[in-house]
């Protein structure tokens, strides 16, 4: 079945350092989607992506749909303590379809 | 706008017993989506509501079941609940492709 692969699954990170995040499929996907959450809460939308080749950014975020539809990237420059959590790829085939999402990147930002 | 909201926020039951988890989403959305999430795990897709009517399924067993109402808000029912039915249950509205989630409802089985 269609599935993601998210790495890392950790990252342990200084104050100040850029982080990099990826996702790789055999699938290819219309619409990639990067998610935030922090524990016990629901998954928070940072960044759309719905063409292949599109690249986004959102503040000190920005993410790139794979110019094949298989895979998708996120960077988050001069990461600050507030950017801890558990960050999520995930992706949908088509409107009406199930989103599928990757296996989670833990960031710990170290003051 | 408000988001989408779910309810309640915590929920304790046991084996056997059936629960009702309830969803609103946010304003202009047409379509809610149910997700099942275990500790440490992503979300798992478990159905997917448009115009009242079930559209797409997930693997996941008959005792879910879901229902949309007219004003597009949505339930997620389980019956005959599992020690493993135990998650974090999230709703997702949307218009198109992108899905925004509420916060959620921790259910733990006993």
């Amino acid at each position: 079945g269609q599935q993601l692969n998210q790495s890392p699954q950790s990252m342990f990170i200084q104050e100040g350092e850029d982080v990099s995040m990826n996702c790789t499929s055999s699938s290819i996907f219309n619409t990639w989607l990067w998610y935030k959450q922090d524990p016990g809460e629901g998954p928070v939308l940072l960044i759309a992506l719905y063409k292949a080749g599109e690249l986004t950014s959102n503040g000190r975020l920005t993410a790139q749909f794979g110019i094949t539809r298989k895979d998708s990237f996120l960077n988050i420059s001069a990461s600050i303590p507030s950017d801890v959590g558990i960050y999520f790829c995930a992706a949908i085939y088509n409107q009406g379809g199930k989103l599928i999402f990757g296996q989670g990147t833990e960031l710990s930002v170290k003051p | 706008d408000a988001g989408v909201t779910q309810s309640p926020t915590h929920l304790i039951k046991t084996r056997g017993q059936q629960v009702t988890l309830r969803c609103s989403p946010k304003s202009g959305h047409d379509t809610v989506s149910w997700y099942q999430q275990a500790l440490g795990q992503g979300p798992q897709f478990i159905f997917q509501y448009y115009e009242e009517e079930e559209r797409q399924r997930g693997n996941f067993p008959d005792r879910f079941s879901g229902h949309q109402f007219p004003n597009y808000s949505s339930e997620l029912n389980v019956n005959a609940l599992l020690l493993g039915d135990s998650a974090l249950y999230l709703c997702a509205s949307s218009v198109k492709e992108t899905q925004y989630f509420g916060p959620g409802t921790r259910l733990l089985v006993l």
